[in-house]
């Protein structure tokens, strides 16, 4: 069976601090990969989607970057976070059809302070 | 810019009732999804309808949707207190392989 892994859980770093997310799947191959991010109370703004390794299409001008340097492998990162950058930053993939059926990962709770 | 709104914002209910949400979207669909999300806790996929269906079941699930109406609903019959959470409805616009947009939720809270 498939499975996604997303560490830390909870994060919290200064501003100016430069991030790291990363996220990994199992049991799968080729699968499509995302980035989300929820701001508290609201809903979810996608920030990166990857169809291949290092196919990687933003959606949102922002201080975030992306990288799939492996095939089932999605990293989130950031050379200096900023305060609006904290938020709850959710991994996820799909198989097949983009944007259809997405599993996602337990989430990394990012504090920037 | 917001494709699918969920309403209510907030629904409290008693076990064993029936809960229903609901969405609206402003334009042409493929498909509209619902999952779901538990406080702090990633999202799980609960149903996908397209466009062309009128209404699916999954367990104690139903989810219909009015194409010429532009909204959806999700019934969860005999709730339990697990069913507590937040709901989403996700829309992809028609024609495109556009992005799958999320609404704020409609949060869920079953009294046991």
């Amino acid at each position: 069976s498939q499975t996604i892994h997303q560490w830390p859980a909870t994060l919290v770093q200064p501003v100016g601090s430069p991030l790291s997310l990363e996220c990994t799947v199992e049991g799968t191959s080729n699968p499509n990969l995302y980035w989300y991010r929820q701001a508290a109370g609201r809903g979810l703004q996608l920030l990166f989607y990857s169809v291949g390794i290092g196919q990687i299409s933003s959606e949102v001008p922002q201080n975030l970057s992306a990288s799939r340097p492996q095939d089932r492998q999605f990293i989130l990162s950031s050379k200096k976070l900023l305060l609006s950058d904290s938020g709850f930053y959710l991994c996820a993939w799909s198989q097949g059809v983009l944007n259809e059926k997405l599993f996602f990962g337990s989430g990394t709770q990012l504090s920037v302070l | 810019s917001q494709q699918g709104e969920e309403d209510p914002q907030a629904l409290s209910i008693q076990e064993g009732e029936n809960a229903t949400m609901n969405c609206s979207y402003k334009t042409s669909i493929n498909n509209l999804q619902w999952y779901r999300q538990n406080s702090g806790r990633g999202l799980v996929h609960l149903i996908l309808i397209r466009s062309n269906e009128r209404e699916k079941h999954s367990g104690r699930l139903r989810v219909t949707l009015d194409t010429s109406k532009k909204s959806s609903s999700l019934l969860i019959t005999a709730s339990r207190a697990a069913d507590t959470a937040s709901y989403f409805c996700a829309t992809v616009r028609g024609g495109s392989q556009g992005n799958l947009i999320f609404g704020k939720g409609t949060k869920l809270s079953v009294k046991p």
